[in-house]
């Protein structure tokens, strides 16, 4: 189907493991980002990328990285995760041109233990 | 990017046209105004933007105002699916590749 996807929807792991968080989308959209949301932050910008192979960082990204290796992919990978880092994550695209109109992917409810 | 404040809460009757305020007094010229909006567990969902003309499409209209320090988003008849929490976002392509940055949004409910 066509758009951008998340998987796992929801995610329960403990601290200290890795995991990643995959982001598919199919316009080949040239922008991608990954947000998190908690109560009373509302949504708060983690990484975002231009293209493939072109990512950095945004308000928040301590604790996580991306890659970019190909253009319809934006893993967020969460090296060693904490309980801080329970939240729910959306990814969004968006295409090149002057406008700044983002599509969202469905989020990823991730609980650390 | 220029900030924007909003109403922390509305409601509206169903049926009955919803109009959400947003002011952005330090918005620059070429800076659009965006509204998203997000029904409690999902994505947030775009919904129109604008520069200086007033929008519409099939979702809302958009209403900026001459000197574009303010908007407003129409919702010509609001329905209980269109509860949700609607975000006001200013925001410009270049050096910022296109980020957007969400404050708190407008809790919208809608009532029968």
């Amino acid at each position: 189907d066509a758009g951008i996807t998340q998987s796992p929807r929801y995610k329960i792991t403990e601290t200290g493991r890795q995991v990643t968080l995959m982001c598919h989308q199919t316009w080949s959209h040239s922008y991608m980002f990954w947000y998190r949301q908690d109560l009373g932050h509302g949504l708060r910008l983690i990484y975002y990328s231009a293209a493939a192979d072109i990512t950095d960082k945004g308000e928040v990204p301590d604790g996580y990285v991306v890659s970019r290796s190909k253009t319809e992919n934006f893993p967020l990978t969460l090296e060693s995760a904490t309980r801080s880092q329970t939240s729910v994550y959306f990814c969004a695209s968006s295409g090149q041109g002057r406008t700044d109109t983002q599509y969202f992917g469905p989020g990823t409810r991730l609980t650390v233990l | 990017d220029a900030k924007t404040t909003q109403p922390p809460s509305m409601d509206c009757a169903e049926g009955r046209a919803a109009n959400l305020p947003c002011n952005h007094s330090t918005i620059s010229g070429n800076e659009y105004v965006y509204w998203y909006r997000q029904i409690h567990s999902q994505g947030p969902q775009y919904i129109i933007h604008g520069l200086k003309n007033n929008e519409t499409n099939e979702m809302a209209s958009l209403i900026i105002t001459e000197d574009r320090k303010s908007s407003t988003l129409i919702l010509p008849h609001a329905t209980l699916r269109d509860t949700a929490v609607y975000y006001c976002i200013v925001s410009s392509r270049g050096s910022t590749l296109g980020r957007l940055y969400f404050g708190r949004g407008t809790q919208l409910t809608v009532w029968p």
